[in-house]
Order: structure tokens, then sequence, then C-alpha cells
């Protein structure tokens, strides 16, 4: 059975802090890796991962896929109270192009001032 | 463009009522596909659809779920009689060709009393 775990589920740092959210996946036919962050409402995109080794960026934020060990890291630095939020794994997979994502349980991360 | 439509947000049901969740993808999208979250865990995907058909429902429950997805109108996920372990959050996403990224609506919380 397909599946997808992250961890750790949940994580508080301070404001300022680097922190690294892991997620690794078991799949038949992989297509790609998404992470998405969610605050109490619609999961809103940060990345799409297709290749290995090659480093997504945006901002604060980068994500990395290794699919030799079949993981992801997903790394946001000097992290601020709005950072704040549940962050989504997900991977599409399977051998026709549907787009039906398998989540991981999410990691919640909270960071104080 | 007012992107992925949900209705209500919140819906409270007793034991044995009927749900029925809205969904209005984005102006253009095609193909819905409906997930959903219970508490403490991620997005489980339930349905796939395109316009008045159904591509995917391995994820449904095989009794008192159902969707559509008519030729006008929103896609309904309907839920009959309802129970509470059907208590969670409920996402639609859609897109404009399956496989590609897509865009979450703010979800449906149904709480069954």
């Amino acid at each position: 059975e397909d599946k997808v775990v992250q961890s750790p589920l949940s994580l508080v740092v301070h404001e300022g802090d680097t922190v690294t959210l892991n997620c690794s996946y078991e799949v038949t036919n992989f297509r790609s890796l998404l992470w998405y962050k969610q605050e109490k409402k619609a999961p809103t995109f940060l990345f799409m991962l297709t290749s290995s080794g090659i480093e997504k960026k945006s901002g604060r934020l980068s994500s990395i896929l290794d699919k030799k060990e079949l993981f992801s890291i997903l790394n946001i630095t000097a992290t601020q109270t709005g950072d704040s939020a549940v962050y989504l794994c997900a991977v599409e997979a399977g051998s026709s192009n549907t787009g039906k994502l398998i989540f991981g349980q999410g990691t919640t991360l909270q960071v104080k001032p | 463009n007012a992107g992925v439509m949900q209705n209500p947000r919140h819906l409270v049901r007793r034991r044995g009522q009927e749900a029925r969740l809205r969904c209005s993808p984005m102006k253009g999208h095609s193909h819905v596909y409906w997930y959903r979250q219970l508490p403490e865990e991620g997005l489980k995907f339930m349905v796939y659809l395109q316009k008045e058909n159904i591509i995917d429902e391995s994820g449904m429950p095989k009794e008192r779920f159902s969707a559509e997805f008519p030729k006008e109108g929103p896609s309904i996920l309907r839920i009959q009689q309802v129970v509470r372990g059907d208590s969670a959050a409920y996402f639609c996403a859609s897109s404009w060709t399956g496989g590609e990224g897509y865009t979450f609506g703010s979800g449906t919380r149904l709480t069954v009393v």
C-alpha cells in the first residue's frame, strides 16, 4: 500500500530558528512530491518536486527531493510567527496521470515570538 | 477569479440525517477532487470527477457516500444517514487538467451530533 510519512509530527521553535521537516514515501510509480502549508483552512501550495537533487527555493523556504532514498525535506530559515501552520507533504503516484495525491499526517509547526 | 468555492463552511447534522457538501471549481477547471481530513490526520483521497463522470472513487466508503459533478452547477458530495465518525473537514480541489498541480477550497467542516 502506498504511504507517506512525515516527521516530526509537531515542532515548537522560537523566532529566528531554522527548521527541517521530513517526508519519506513508499509508493508505486512515483510522479511528483508536493509540499503544502495549511493554516486552519485551505492547504496552499508551496513546492512541487519531480527530480532528485534540485533544490526549489522561495524566500526563506526551500525543499529538495532524494528519489534514491525516497524522501524530501522542507527547510525554513529565520522562522517567523507567521510560519506557524501544519505542513503537508503529498505524493502523486500511479500508472495513470489522475492527479490523485497521497498525503502524510502533517507536521504542526509552532513558532514562538 | 474566486478560486475554489466550498459551501457551507460549517455544517451540523444529527445522526441519521443527510449532508450535502458543494464545491464550485475554479473557472475553467473541469477536474474535481474530494478529500477528507479527520482530526489529527492528513488528507485522504475520496473521489476524482470530471464533468458528468466519476474517474476514480477508490477512496469513497462503499455505503452512504456518493459524489457527482453535473454538466451545470457545482460538484456535490452527499453523505446519507450520517454517523459521528463522519465528522471531519471535507476539502475539494480543482485543476485544469488531471495530474497538474491543483487548488484547494477552504473546506466544509461537518459535525455530526
